[in-house]
């Protein structure tokens, strides 16, 4: 199946500064893909939906200058934490989307990052 | 409209046994419905995936089945293993290019298979 990693796996920082997630789909051109924040033992929250290309969709409630997102190429995605605080930390995940599997809706997630703001 | 429920949000099951999650949605406009397992500290991982135009799908030891009527889906895991102990999320998404195929998840279940 398609393979998204990310990287780094795990980062802790200090409070105001900056960290940037990088998202890639391995063995195949994502035009689309989602970033994702997760609290412990509860569901994926949905951040903002990044396009090749083009400017990022941001959920509503989730603030565009604090979580920048670029996606400069159909593999690689990037989620920078602006002036991070203590509240941003969580587990953030990407996924992207095969738009020439079987399932063109198929959304493959990468293994998560976990951000600690200290 | 958006919402899926999941149900119910833990469940403990005997190896050998069969583990049953159930989701209900509101939006008939959702026609593509996957469940994803995650393991503690991992990203969801694609289990088996389901459109409304059949009512039952069977990979391996799980089973989705749908109700498109009763707007449910449910996921079966049969001969439940240890290793299959982690949380299951079922979602629902659609095809429309503006919604730009968001998937909508349910809460999530923690599923433990005890040995």
């Amino acid at each position: 199946g398609a393979v998204v990693s990310q990287h780094p796996s795990w980062v802790i920082c200090k409070s105001g500064t900056s960290v940037k997630i990088e998202c890639r789909s391995l063995d195949f051109q994502a035009t689309t893909m989602f970033w994702y924040r997760q609290f412990p033992k509860q569901s994926l929250m949905l951040m903002a939906t990044s396009n090749e290309g083009s400017k990022a969709t941001y959920e509503q409630g989730v603030e565009k200058d604090k979580f920048l997102i670029n996606h400069a190429s159909l593999t690689l995605s990037t989620l920078t934490v602006t002036s991070a605080h203590p509240e941003d930390s969580s587990f953030y995940i990407c996924s992207a989307r095969d738009p020439s599997g079987p399932f063109t809706d198929t959304q493959y997630f990468g293994p998560g990052t976990r951000l600690t703001v200290l | 409209q958006q919402q899926v429920k999941q149900s119910p949000q833990s469940l403990i099951v005997q190896k050998g046994g069969i583990s049953i999650i159930n989701c209900a949605y509101e939006n008939t406009a959702f026609d593509y419905f996957p469940w994803y397992q995650q393991f503690p500290g991992k990203g969801p991982a694609l289990l088996i995936a389901i459109r409304p135009d059949v009512s039952e799908k069977k990979e391996g030891r799980f089973t989705i089945s749908f109700n498109k009527s009763a707007k449910q889906f449910s996921l079966h895991i049969m001969d439940s293993q240890p290793g299959d102990s982690a949380t299951y999320f079922c979602a629902a998404t659609y095809r429309i290019k503006a919604a730009g195929n968001k998937l909508t998840f349910g809460g999530g279940t923690r599923v433990l298979v005890k040995p």
